[in-house]
């Protein structure tokens, strides 16, 4: 079964450093999206990307974070100087269109500290 | 503003007992909605969802969902509890062209033996 594959699956960065965690979406899929889970928390929208292109960002998603498909495969997330309150678990998730199920990945715990 | 609520944080329940998982939104129309899970250590699986037509909804795993327009209520139920449906359950929603989820706070499932 096609499964949206992330990595790394645990990323601990010291705070200011960059980081990218990267998402490799289901082949046929067309929209990708990031959402982030704060430990105990919900489920938060980061961003939605399609046609190369953000098509909506929540206001948690500023100007430390970006989105890019550079190879047409890898849909990544940067994050340009973590602070302590990035630490969260990351999953990138990928649909065939946008009035579909979004499919997600495992994840991807990022720790900073 | 859009919300999902799910009123219970966590839920203990005997094995091979019935569960049932409360899940309310606040739309101003009526949402695609999902139940997804997350067993420890893993992503978001989708168990099933509700576009439209028939109110009761099957999924993956023995789960089913109602959903009633009256209650704003897309409840998820499963007859006969395992020992691996533990684990936290996601109720999720988005409006028409958007795909952009607003999740719930998640319920944490224990199945005891």
């Amino acid at each position: 079964e096609p499964e949206v594959t992330q990595t790394p699956s645990h990323q601990v960065t010291q705070m200011g450093q960059e980081v990218i965690l990267r998402c490799v979406p289901i082949s046929n899929h067309l929209y990708f999206y990031w959402y982030r889970q704060i430990l105990g928390q919900k489920v938060e929208f980061l961003v939605s990307f399609y046609n190369n292109e953000i098509s909506e960002k929540s206001e948690i998603f500023d100007d430390q974070f970006s989105v890019e498909r550079p190879d047409g495969s890898n849909f990544t997330l940067k994050i340009r100087s973590t602070k302590l309150e990035d630490s969260a678990m990351y999953f990138c998730a990928t649909a065939t269109d946008m009035n579909t199920e979004a499919f997600f990945g495992q994840g991807t715990r990022l720790t900073v500290v | 503003a859009q919300s999902v609520t799910q009123p219970d944080i966590h839920i203990t329940v005997s094995e091979g007992a019935s569960l049932e998982l409360r899940c309310n939104y606040s739309y101003g129309a009526t949402p695609y909605l999902f139940w997804y899970v997350q067993s420890p250590g893993q992503g978001l699986q989708l168990l099933l969802k509700y576009f439209s037509g028939d109110t009761l909804v099957q999924g993956i795993k023995g789960f089913e969902a109602e959903f009633k327009r009256s209650q704003s209520s897309f409840n998820l139920r499963k007859p006969s509890v395992h020992w691996s449906d533990a684990a936290e359950y996601f109720c999720a929603a988005y409006k028409a062209a958007g795909n952009k989820l607003t999740f719930g706070g998640g319920t944490r499932v224990l199945v005891k033996p």
